[in-house]
């Protein structure tokens, strides 16, 4: 049973428009919700984080929405840039910190 | 200051061998966790530890075991290997125990299993 579910394998935006990447939960329980950005031969590294008591959170050109009620949150990056090519993890998380990890979405900005 | 560092980077082994991967975390982080990455799959989460005791085990056999050191580096040991065990391990550290705070992760360990 996936909890955390990136239904997009794959997603090619243009240079400088939006990149929305989108990711789906079903246990009610998590508390926190991350995005994760990973290039090939590295570990993961951490973008952006959500409390489940908020509906947005917003750090430079990554807003992260989280709809409670439909338990789905989003990653939005604007604009969006070669750079930002690269395979994207949504996580959730409990409080007693362990992460379940969706299997990602490969993003490719076109320049 | 150096990141999460891993040992070794890649390595071989054969079915039924035992193997232990090493992480050494950011200084002053107190938590590790260990994932395994299958290709073409998210990393599922092993075992959690925070000031040398466990926290949290994933869904993964007895033959998985780890442990943390009284200078917070951990070691992922793993008996009586099977090719299914073939995967890339990551360790990730954070100071705090749970939160909001993203984790770091090294590089992970390459394991083949052959």
């Amino acid at each position: 049973d996936q909890q955390v579910k990136q239904n997009s394998p794959s997603l090619s935006v243009q240079e400088g428009r939006i990149s929305i990447l989108n990711c789906d939960y079903t246990n009610s329980m998590f508390d926190y919700f991350l995005w994760y950005k990973k290039y090939p031969a590295e570990g993961p590294t951490f973008l952006i984080s959500i409390s489940s008591i908020k509906d947005k959170n917003e750090d430079g050109r990554f807003t992260v929405f989280l709809n409670k009620s439909a338990k789905h949150l989003s990653l939005h990056i604007v604009p969006s840039q070669p750079g930002d090519s690269a395979v994207y993890f949504c996580a959730a998380r409990t409080n007693a910190g362990k992460s379940t990890f969706g299997d990602g979405t490969t993003l490719t900005v076109k320049p | 200051d150096a990141g999460v560092t891993q040992s070794p980077t890649h390595l071989i082994k054969t079915r039924g061998q035992q193997v232990t991967l090493r992480c050494s975390p950011i200084s002053g982080h107190k938590s590790v966790s260990w994932y395994q990455q299958v290709l073409g799959q998210g990393p599922q989460f092993i075992f959690q530890y925070y000031e040398k005791e466990e926290r949290g085990r994933g869904n993964f056999p007895d033959r998985f075991s780890a442990r943390q050191f009284p200078n917070y580096s951990s070691e992922l040991n793993v008996n009586a290997l099977l090719l299914g065990d073939s995967a890339l391990y990551l360790c990730a550290s954070s100071f705090n125990f749970g939160g909001a705070g993203g984790y770091t992760f090294g590089s992970g360990t390459r394991l083949t299993v052959v």
